[in-house]
């Protein structure tokens, strides 16, 4: 079955330090993949997406993300994290042929002073 | 572009009791969805419009989840008979349809407590 896995719940790192959040998914073909980022008591935002075409991609608030065919991933990094960043950011894929968008379970980020 | 608005934020009710919610897309999309969440959980898909078509349905929608979207502009989902185990987060997205793979804009959701 088709799914999203997103290997940590909760992440903590300093502000100005470096942040990878992870995310495989299982799917037969390449899907369309995102990630969003949730504040408490808000909706989702998308930070940035990937299609097709550069493996690289940038998206909003200085986010990037990486998509690794061979190791089924797509995980998103910032270079300096700022106290601001802290929320809940999830992976999401859209399975080709249909329009439903699959979403990851989440990883919550801590940001410390 | 005034986004994806619900309504209400949120929503009190006791056990056994109907609720209904509303999702206003951003206006040029045809596409709508709604989706559910729980506390440490993504989102869980529960049912797409393509205009005023329901496309698909999740099995997570009982036969007490309805949606509809009778104009193919906003849309309602209603829960009767609410049980505790409905409390949740109830997301509204909406999508262009130019696209297939257009991203979801979110409204800021329905906070739904059973008691």
């Amino acid at each position: 079955a088709q799914s999203v896995t997103q290997p940590d719940i909760h992440i903590t790192v300093s502000e100005g330090a470096s942040l990878e959040l992870r995310c495989n998914y299982s799917y037969g073909a390449t899907p369309y993949l995102f990630w969003y980022v949730q504040s408490p008591g808000q909706g989702l935002q998308l930070l940035l997406k990937y299609f097709s075409g550069d493996t690289l991609v940038q998206g909003i608030k200085g986010f990037e993300a990486e998509f690794k065919r061979s190791q089924s991933s797509f995980n998103l990094r910032k270079p300096s994290v700022h106290w601001s960043d802290a929320a809940e950011y999830f992976c999401a894929v859209l399975l080709s042929g249909t329009y439903k968008y699959i979403f990851g379970t989440g990883t919550r980020l801590k940001v410390l002073a | 572009d005034t986004g994806v608005s619900q309504n209400p934020r949120h929503k009190i009710t006791k056990r056994g009791q109907n609720v209904t919610f509303r999702c206003d897309p951003i206006s040029e999309h045809n596409r709508l969805y709604w989706y559910r969440q729980t506390l440490g959980q993504g989102p869980e898909f529960l049912t797409y419009f393509q205009n005023e078509a329901q496309l698909e349905k999740s099995r997570l929608l009982s036969d007490r989840f309805s949606a509809e979207r009778p104009k193919g502009s906003f849309s309602t989902l209603e829960i009767q008979r609410t049980e505790q185990g409905d409390s949740a987060m109830y997301l509204c997205a909406s999508s262009p349809g130019s696209s297939g793979n257009s991203p979801l804009h979110f409204g800021n959701g329905t906070r739904l407590t059973v008691t």
